[in-house]
């Protein structure tokens, strides 16, 4: 089954603590992304990476970091998470030419006290 | 920069009533346009796409989705709503060329439809 994966999908964790959320797709898509949804802001794009190796920032990367040594993953680390990034993340894939019809996982929800 | 509006940021409806969700976009060029739905608990789903063509475009379950060019928008209609297209939907927007790899959310608009 085509999908995306995404680990943990909860998780409550203190200001300062290092964090990585884990991203795995098994379509072989080159393209991966991160956004974060938060009320009323809808979806906003951390970082996104065209294929392995290569990554770029979205519209909010601050706080962030990303890497992509394998196709198939796509983690999205936090090494000091602050309150305000509690929020809803969603991962999502896509073939490099159809970054219109991405795939999304099914979200983490992360609380920062 | 480029953004996508979505002016409704909550409707609430009756079953069977009709359904129109704004969508407004900025930018002046050509753009490929998405509607995206989120069901309760669930991630986001394709719900229609306009590339080119025909301006109105139809998508799964009813939903159909207008482009008009001079009025930078692409709203999106159904014409009888039922309880389960409680959601929350989105608009989304793609440039071409060198900002193809960026797609652009509005800000959503959740859907609470009335049994």
């Amino acid at each position: 089954e085509a999908q995306v994966t995404q680990n943990p999908r909860y998780l409550i964790t203190v200001t300062g603590k290092k964090l990585t959320v884990t991203c795995s797709q098994n379509m072989n898509h080159e393209y991966m992304s991160w956004y974060r949804q938060d009320p009323g802001l809808g979806l906003r794009q951390i970082y996104y990476s065209m294929n392995v190796e290569v990554t770029d920032k979205g519209d909010v990367p601050e706080g962030y970091k990303v890497s992509r040594k394998e196709k198939r993953n796509f983690p999205l680390i936090l090494e000091s998470p602050s309150p305000n990034q509690t929020s809803l993340y969603f991962c999502a894939s896509s073939h490099w030419d159809r970054v219109n019809e991405q795939y999304f996982g099914p979200g983490t929800r992360l609380t920062v006290t | 920069a480029q953004s996508v509006s979505q002016h409704n940021h909550h409707v609430i409806l009756s079953e069977a009533a009709s359904l129109e969700l704004g969508c407004n976009y900025s930018y002046g060029g050509t753009v490929n346009l998405f509607w995206y739905v989120q069901y309760p608990g669930q991630h986001l789903q394709l719900l229609l796409k306009y590339f080119s063509g025909d301006p109105l475009v139809k998508g799964i379950k009813g939903f159909e989705a207008e482009f008009i060019k001079s009025k930078f928008s692409f709203n999106l209609r159904k014409p009888s709503v039922q309880w389960s297209d409680t959601a929350e939907y989105f608009c989304a927007v793609t440039l071409p060329g060198s900002s193809a790899s960026k797609i652009i959310f509005g800000s959503g608009t959740r859907l609470s439809i009335r049994p």
